[in-house]
């Protein structure tokens, strides 16, 4: 089965950093674009991020385009979002979601929780 | 920047029908815009209904049906159960690696 478990989450100051990453098992990770998606708690879904298969094309959300960075590593089988800049604003569970043939996005990780806050 | 629409709320009875729309702001919604459809319910992760359209994915009940109404992504769900209770959302794929997601709609059954 598809698995996808994400860490990294924590406290942090506004202007900090974090790492997510996101741990995939149960299908070739390394065939496969990967995204990140965030949802702040009792809110919508937000797309953030998308990452093609050997990690050489990477695409944001205009609102973290230039301060969140995608990266894959496919010996180990994992990808990671670096937060950078962080804002209050980017205080939300963070997804990892492998994509489908079409563009969707077939399988989704717990989350982790990022919060910003003084 | 994009804006997607989706109702915000709906409402349908236990056995009936209910369509959710998903448009764009200025434009009209095609397959190339690939839209996909999920359902997500409290505390819990997303879990994919409708890709490409209109193609259930893996173990999704038949009652759930995607299509392009007017110029609208549409998601259809046919003899609702107490389950479908959700949140919806769909996603579409604008191109040069960027998706963007719907605000949701909340579906109440009773």
């Amino acid at each position: 089965d598809v698995r996808l478990v994400e860490s990294g989450g924590g406290l942090v100051q506004p202007g900090g950093s974090l790492r997510l990453s996101c741990a995939a098992s149960g299908f070739s990770f390394s065939s496969y674009w990967m995204h990140w998606v965030r949802q702040v708690p009792g809110k919508g879904l937000v797309w953030v991020s998308r990452i093609n298969v050997d990690g050489s094309d990477t695409y944001y959300a205009d609102s973290v385009r230039g301060r969140f960075a995608v990266s894959r590593d496919n010996a180990k089988k994992t990808l990671f979002l670096q937060l950078n800049s962080l804002r209050a604003e980017d205080t939300a569970l963070y997804f990892c979601a492998k994509e489908g043939d079409w563009n969707d996005l077939d399988a989704w990780g717990q989350g982790t929780l990022v919060t910003v806050s003084s | 920047q994009t804006v997607v629409t989706q109702e915000s709320s709906f409402s349908v009875s236990p056995g009936g029908t209910v369509t959710l729309t998903c448009g764009l702001r200025s434009g009209s919604v095609s397959t190339s815009y690939y839209p996909s459809w999920y359902q997500q319910t409290p505390g819990q992760t997303p879990r994919t209904l409708i890709y490409n359209t209109n193609s259930r994915a893996s173990g999704v009940p038949d009652r759930f049906s995607g299509s392009i109404v007017g110029n609208k992504a549409a998601l259809t769900i046919t003899g609702a159960q107490a389950d479908d209770e959700s949140d919806y959302y769909c996603v579409f794929y604008l191109g040069s690696g960027i998706s963007v997601f719907g605000s949701g709609t909340k579906v109440t059954v009773l």
